[in-house]
């Protein structure tokens, strides 16, 4: 069984400092693991993503996460925020039989000036 | 990399009316693609699982008669919504899985559908 928790439902920051989004996980199998934007009223634009290669995962626009596997956690996070980050994030779990794809609750990410 | 279109981006319709959604994938062929459906601040549930050639698999509590899912080709997937009603209002969201490839789907932008 899979499942994928966010543990933050909202995230405040200043624009400037740092990004932390929490995402836990739980798999049978190894898993692949993604994480997701979506801008109001658009669809879901593909940040960055792991499947089993470096456990630090650089992906678009200076987010990165790291795959924990004693933790079972990635959690995405960015230096410096911007206003135009503001969004929600979705965690996103899939196993590599790549059958089942499992979304968190999401996290919506304000971003203050 | 891979792109997913789906059409319409918005629609409209009133109650009682059936909706059609297509999700093409543009420049990949899918065997396999998904079916989600996102209320207001909430995730993305999964409705229902398409495979090419074979009915689709649809995830518990998802009516099948409700939910019409036709995957005639490796590129078109489409979902109707029959005798809609604003309950069935909602964002709709496709997303693909490559041939061959077994971990990363590609979304599609989503339809907006509002039962009035």
């Amino acid at each position: 069984a899979q499942s994928v928790t966010q543990l933050d439902s909202h995230v405040s920051v200043s624009e400037g400092t740092p990004v932390l989004l929490r995402c836990n996980y739980s798999s049978s199998y190894s898993p692949s693991l993604f994480w997701y934007v979506q801008h109001p009223n658009k669809g879901l634009q593909l940040l960055l993503k792991y499947t089993s290669a470096a456990t630090l995962v650089k992906g678009i626009n200076g987010f990165e996460a790291e795959f924990k596997k004693s933790e079972t956690s990635f959690h995405l996070t960015k230096p410096s925020a911007h206003m135009s980050d503001a969004a929600e994030y979705f965690c996103v779990v899939s196993n590599t039989g790549g059958f089942k794809t499992i979304f968190g609750a999401g996290t919506r990410l304000f971003v203050k000036a | 990399g891979a792109v997913v279109s789906q059409h319409p981006s918005r629609v409209i319709c009133k109650s009682g009316t059936s909706v059609k959604i297509e999700c093409r994938s543009l420049d990949f062929q899918a065997t396999t693609m998904f079916w989600y459906r996102q209320f207001p601040k909430q995730s993305l549930m999964l409705m229902a699982t398409s495979n090419e050639g074979s009915k689709a698999t649809y995830e518990q509590g998802v009516e099948k008669d409700k939910f019409l899912i036709n995957h005639a080709s490796l590129t078109l997937s489409t979902l109707t919504v029959t005798s809609a009603h604003p309950e069935d209002s909602s964002f709709y969201i496709c997303s693909a899985r490559q041939q061959g490839r077994n971990t990363e789907a590609f979304f599609g932008q989503g339809t907006r559908l509002t039962v009035v």
